[in-house]
């Protein structure tokens, strides 16, 4: 099924590990997002990536980094997880002109 | 850039009763606002979306909303709440990105 997959859909991390964050799309579509949902705050944009070999900072970068592999996949790295970086993280692509989003399914994060 | 607002962060409806959810974007009249649904444990489901090629949005399970320029607004509203209709809400406006309100958690009551 077309859509957006993001791996894994849960994970506990001690304070310090890294891990990375999986997502890729098959719509075809030019933009990525990384966002955090957090309780109380909505969504907010992590990184964004507008075309294949171009990443943008978003609202809260601190702390991640990403790689856009190709048109398809769009990853993010946590290098040293902190207790901060417990939330749900949900990966989403769009079609040209931001008229339709889709969404993974989400990665549920703890950090202890 | 573009942004919305959504008051009150956790909603209180009677089964049976209207539900209306406020959202109001920032400037200039935007070509595309959304409304998300999030259901317990899962992930965003696309409730409507306004194109400008009507100011009133039929969506999924009952809902609408209505764009309203003077008011900077799109509430969402469904006449009769459901138990199932027990989820948070978000607005959402694209500004490079797609920005989301903080949320609404709606809870029905029997």
């Amino acid at each position: 099924n077309a859509g957006v997959t993001q791996t894994p859909k849960f994970q506990v991390l001690k304070t310090g590990q890294s891990m990375t964050l999986q997502c890729a799309q098959d719509m075809n579509h030019n933009s990525m997002y990384w966002y955090r949902q957090d309780p109380g705050m909505g969504l907010r944009l992590i990184y964004y990536s507008a075309s294949e070999g171009t990443t943008d900072k978003g609202e809260v970068p601190n702390g991640y980094n990403v790689s856009r592999l190709n048109k398809r996949e769009f990853s993010l790295r946590l290098e040293s997880a902190a207790p901060s970086q417990t939330s749900v993280y949900f990966c989403a692509s769009s079609k040209p002109r931001d008229s339709d989003y889709t969404f993974g399914s989400g990665t549920r994060l703890t950090v202890v | 850039a573009q942004s919305v607002t959504q008051l009150g962060s956790h909603v209180s409806v009677s089964e049976g009763a209207l539900v209306l959810l406020r959202c109001n974007y920032s400037s200039s009249v935007p070509p595309y606002l959304f409304w998300y649904v999030q259901y317990p444990n899962q992930g965003l489901q696309l409730l409507l979306k306004y194109t400008s090629a009507a100011t009133l949005v039929k969506g999924i399970n009952g809902f609408e909303a209505e764009f309203k320029k003077s008011e900077t607004s799109f509430h969402l509203t469904k006449p009769s709440a459901h138990m199932s209709d027990a989820a948070e809400y978000f607005c959402a406006v694209p500004s490079n990105r797609l920005a989301f309100g903080k949320g609404n958690q709606v809870v029905v009551i029997p």
